[in-house]
């Protein structure tokens, strides 16, 4: 069964760094490519990220390019998104979901429960 | 603004069929790529209800149907029943865009 489990989420103030991981089990991780998609709360899911299978592609939602960086460790089954000059407007739930394509841009079929950042002073 | 755009609500009576658009333009589902939705029951993550556009992964019952027909798409949901009363959401691919992975806003569905 896959498993995706996030983590890092924390409160961080306006201008703040912060770096999510996804740990990832149940399959075969360096076969598929790997989004974070995240949530505000109340609002609807946006898609921030995407890294290939071998991490040699990475793809940005225009809200985040330049700012946010997307990581992952095939050897340690790992996903990341570092996260810098964080805005109020970040503030969401951060999922880590799993494509179907090993270089991505298909349907997610794994999401993990997810993880809270605030950005608030 | 979604490049993707679903009605922010719909309804039904338990046993009731109920249908969610999802409309895009030529630079998505337009230009023949797919729609895939994804159910959100509250405060949980996301789940994969069809893929594909009509594809249903397994678990998923067949009360649940997609559709896709040039620019837009549909979700339809017959006999309906309580626990279906969640979010749900399309997702598609976009020429136009730089980052090209795109959702609708999201539909709640109430059961009356």
């Amino acid at each position: 069964e896959v498993h995706l489990v996030e983590s890092g989420g924390v409160v961080v103030q306006p201008g703040g760094s912060l770096r999510l991981s996804c740990a990832a089990s149940g399959f075969i991780f360096d076969d598929y490519a790997m989004n974070w998609v995240r949530q505000a709360p109340g609002k609807a899911l946006e898609w921030v990220s995407l890294i290939n299978w071998d991490g040699g592609a990475t793809y940005y939602a225009d809200s985040v390019k330049g700012r946010f960086t997307i990581s992952r460790d095939n050897n340690k089954n790992s996903l990341f998104l570092d996260m810098n000059s964080l805005r109020p407007e970040d503030t969401a739930f951060y999922y880590c979901a799993k494509d179907t394509a090993s270089s991505g841009f298909n349907w997610f079929d794994s999401w993990g429960q997810g993880t809270l950042v605030t950005v608030s002073s | 603004q979604s490049v993707l755009t679903q009605p922010p609500s719909v309804s039904g009576a338990p046993g009731q069929r109920v249908t969610i658009s999802c409309t895009g333009s030529s630079s998505n589902i337009g230009a023949g790529y797919d729609i895939h939705w994804y159910q959100q029951l509250p405060g949980t993550a996301p789940k994969l209800l069809i893929f594909g556009n009509k594809n249903r992964p397994a678990g998923v019952p067949g009360r649940f149907s997609g559709s896709k027909s040039g620019t837009s798409a549909s979700l339809a949901i017959t006999g309906l029943q309580a626990e279906d009363e969640a979010y749900y959401y399309c997702q598609s691919y976009d020429i136009s865009l730089s980052a090209h992975v795109v959702f609708g806003g999201g539909t709640k569905l109430t059961v009356l």
